[in-house]
């Protein structure tokens, strides 16, 4: 399948400073990433989605100036935490997603999302 | 984007089959089930999609009944690896779709 990384795997840092994490899709590419946090125990949850060549698109309740996305090309998507407060401390996870078809007669268009392996921040 | 439901958590035992059911009512016609299963501190990683009946591959089946309103995740023969976080997700042909994750089942495997 295919290969989505992220860096840096962990990080620790200092309250105030920024933090930038990097998300590639290492075999395809990618028009569309997502970007989503998980706290212990908690499920994924979706900050934004993030196009190619556009701005990002912030879920409800997700501070755009708190968290800058840059999707600058087809392999990779950022996502600095400006600012990181220990609230901020967090599993920050990226997807890549791809469209297919299964066959010529069945023109439905599947989605699969690939997922890194994300990032544990950690804001002292 | 149709909500799901899933037991919070499941036990059971080395060797045994699991079945786990996740609930969406409110599907649409679009729509398609995707499974996913998580480890700690890992990303997750996709099992299995499907949009009406069965599908099998190499680590597990998904049965949709034709009103497609639940679904049924089956991991034959589980092992201690297998304990994981299982999240049941519903996505659209749209190429606007994102997924939303729900809670998931915490399945725990014993030896």
């Amino acid at each position: 399948g295919a290969v989505v990384s992220q860096h840096p795997s962990w990080v620790i840092c200092k309250s105030g400073t920024s933090v930038k994490i990097e998300c590639r899709s290492l075999d395809f590419q990618a028009t569309t990433m997502f970007w989503y946090r998980q706290f212990p125990k908690q499920s994924l949850m979706l900050m934004a989605t993030s196009n190619e060549g556009s701005k990002a698109t912030y879920e409800q309740g997700v501070e755009k100036d708190k968290f800058l996305i840059n999707h600058a090309s087809l392999t990779l998507s950022t996502l600095t935490v400006t600012s990181a407060h220990p609230e901020d401390s967090s599993f920050y996870i990226c997807s890549a997603r791809v469209k297919f078809t299964l066959s010529p007669t069945d023109s439905r268009i599947y989605n699969e999302q690939f997922f890194g392996p994300g990032t544990r921040l950690t804001v002292l | 984007l149709a909500k799901t439901t899933q037991p919070i958590s499941m036990d059971s035992y080395e060797g045994q089959e699991v079945n786990i059911t996740c609930s969406h009512n409110n599907i649409a016609t679009n729509d398609y089930i995707t499974w996913y299963q998580q480890f700690p501190s890992q990303g997750p990683r996709f099992i299995i999609q499907g949009y009406k009946t069965k599908v099998t591959n190499e680590v597990a089946s998904l049965f949709i009944p034709a009103d497609r309103k639940s679904s049924t995740l089956s991991l034959p023969r589980v092992s201690l690896s297998d304990t994981a976080v299982y999240y049941c997700l519903v996505g659209s042909y749209s190429s606007a779709s994102k997924i939303i994750f729900g809670s998931g089942t915490r399945l725990s495997i014993r030896p």
